[in-house]
């Protein structure tokens, strides 16, 4: 298993450009996340999933958009970036609690920079 | 809201000693997990330890254990002699489990190892 695997590693954009960040597992996972790292601030959540066709937003979910439509993908669209969104991005999966184990599982984060 | 505080920025300890990191937790839900994850200067997210709110015993794993005080809302990771590799941030997570099952995180407590 590749566990969950995100693309880019790295990205730079320019100020109001778009993008997608790409998440995907192959654990048959219902719980899908994203969360973005800043230095001091551990992470916070942006946008969650529970299932195919379910998403919902967490604690920064302002200017990123998700969708669900099968239950291995779970991409981060950012509409229009802004210098204040550079950071780390996790995306993460998990069972549903309830299902076993349900720690998640992390991707190995894709660092972006907003000039 | 649920909410995690460590209160330990960073902290010191000679390497094969025992270290307690510090998390107290926040919920109003009976029925959460309570994680802690290591992240080492590569940047990956590795699971370590889980307490559930209904468990008796506390946690191990290893050289990891989950001090869980319930009524005092407390959930310090215990790392035994600890070694130069554990040299990294580590993060204290709760994740309730009918309240949107979605994981949030403390901002983190950096352990410098010395040898």
């Amino acid at each position: 298993n590749a566990g969950v695997t995100q693309t880019p590693k790295f990205q730079v954009l320019k100020t109001g450009q778009s993008m997608t960040l790409q998440c995907a597992q192959d654990m048959n996972h219902e719980y899908m996340s994203w969360y973005r790292q800043d230095p001091g601030m551990g992470l916070r959540l942006i946008h969650y999933s529970v299932g195919a066709g379910i998403t919902d937003q967490g604690e920064v979910p302002n200017g990123y958009n998700v969708s669900r439509s099968t239950t291995e993908d779970f991409p981060l669209r950012l509409l229009s970036a802004a210098p204040s969104q550079t950071s780390v991005y996790f995306c993460a999966s998990s069972p549903l609690p309830g299902q076993g184990s349900y720690e998640q599982y992390f991707g190995p984060g894709t660092r972006l920079t907003v000039t | 809201a649920q909410k995690i505080t460590q209160t330990q920025p960073g902290m010191f300890v000679q390497e094969k000693e025992a270290v307690t990191l510090d998390c107290t937790y926040d919920t109003s839900d009976q029925s959460y997990g309570l994680f802690w994850y290591k992240q080492p200067s590569s940047g990956e997210m590795i699971f370590l330890i889980y307490q559930g709110s209904y468990d008796e015993q506390n946690a191990t794993e290893g050289r990891y254990s989950l001090n869980f005080q319930k009524a005092r809302k407390s959930a310090n990771l215990v790392i035994s002699a600890s070694q130069l590799g554990d040299s990294a941030m580590y993060f204290c997570a709760m994740r309730e489990i009918y309240n949107n099952n979605d994981m949030r995180f403390g901002a983190g407590t950096r352990l410098t190892v010395k040898p």
